[in-house]
């Protein structure tokens, strides 16, 4: 069955450091999506992409960056990890003009 | 600017009394409206979705939402809660012009009693 995997699925580091995490999908979808979620703030989006080489800043992308070399993954890199950073990171695909984004598990993040 | 509202941060109902779950929304144009569920330690599944038409859409689980245009909400209702809805309740919006982009709101934390 097709999916979207994250990895790790737990990470703990420390402040400085860079980090990157892994998504993955296997619905060949053009588009793909990384949220953190916060309490108090639901899901907010940090970087997307509708396809191979096209990357874009989503409402919270300060200190995060992401590229697209293929259609299946979209990792997303903390170039200097800082403890606001510590969240529940989650990625997502959708196909085309479909609207309807699927989940991945999410990442849990604990920066020190 | 886009927006969503959950005004219920947690809601706790017995199992088998009936569920409803607020949502509005600020949107200038139509707008497409979402409703995910979130079980502990898990991703989003979406439970329903509305685009245009019949403004009372059916989803997964026995779930079901309204959309009330002159009233800006989306709110999800369940006829008879089950132990297993307890969850975690996202609204989402987007549109056309959007891009796919998604505007969550807060999210409603569920319990459930026996």
């Amino acid at each position: 069955d097709a999916e979207i995997t994250q990895s790790p699925r737990h990470k703990i580091t420390e402040t400085g450091r860079q980090v990157t995490l892994a998504c993955h999908q296997t619905w060949n979808h053009n588009n793909m999506f990384w949220y953190r979620q916060d309490l108090g703030h639901g899901l907010r989006l940090i970087h997307y992409s509708y396809g191979v080489q096209d990357t874009n800043k989503g409402e919270v992308s300060d200190g995060y960056s992401v590229s697209r070399s293929n259609t299946e993954d979209l990792p997303l890199t903390l170039e200097s990890a800082a403890s606001s950073q510590t969240s529940v990171y989650f990625c997502a695909s959708s196909e085309g003009d479909s609207y309807e984004q699927y989940f991945g598990p999410g990442t849990r993040l604990t920066v020190t | 600017a886009q927006s969503v509202t959950q005004p219920d941060i947690h809601i706790t109902v017995s199992e088998g009394a009936s569920l409803e779950l607020r949502c509005n929304y600020s949107y200038g144009a139509t707008p497409y409206l979402f409703w995910y569920v979130q079980s502990p330690g898990q991703g989003l599944q979406l439970l329903l979705k509305y685009f245009s038409g019949d403004t009372l859409v059916q989803g997964i689980k026995g779930f079901e939402a309204e959309f009330k245009r002159s009233q800006s909400s989306f709110n999800l209702r369940k006829p008879s809660v089950h132990w297993s809805d307890a969850a975690e309740y996202f609204c989402a919006v987007t549109a056309y012009d959007q891009g796919n982009q998604f505007y969550f709101g807060t999210g409603t934390s569920l319990t459930v009693i026996p």
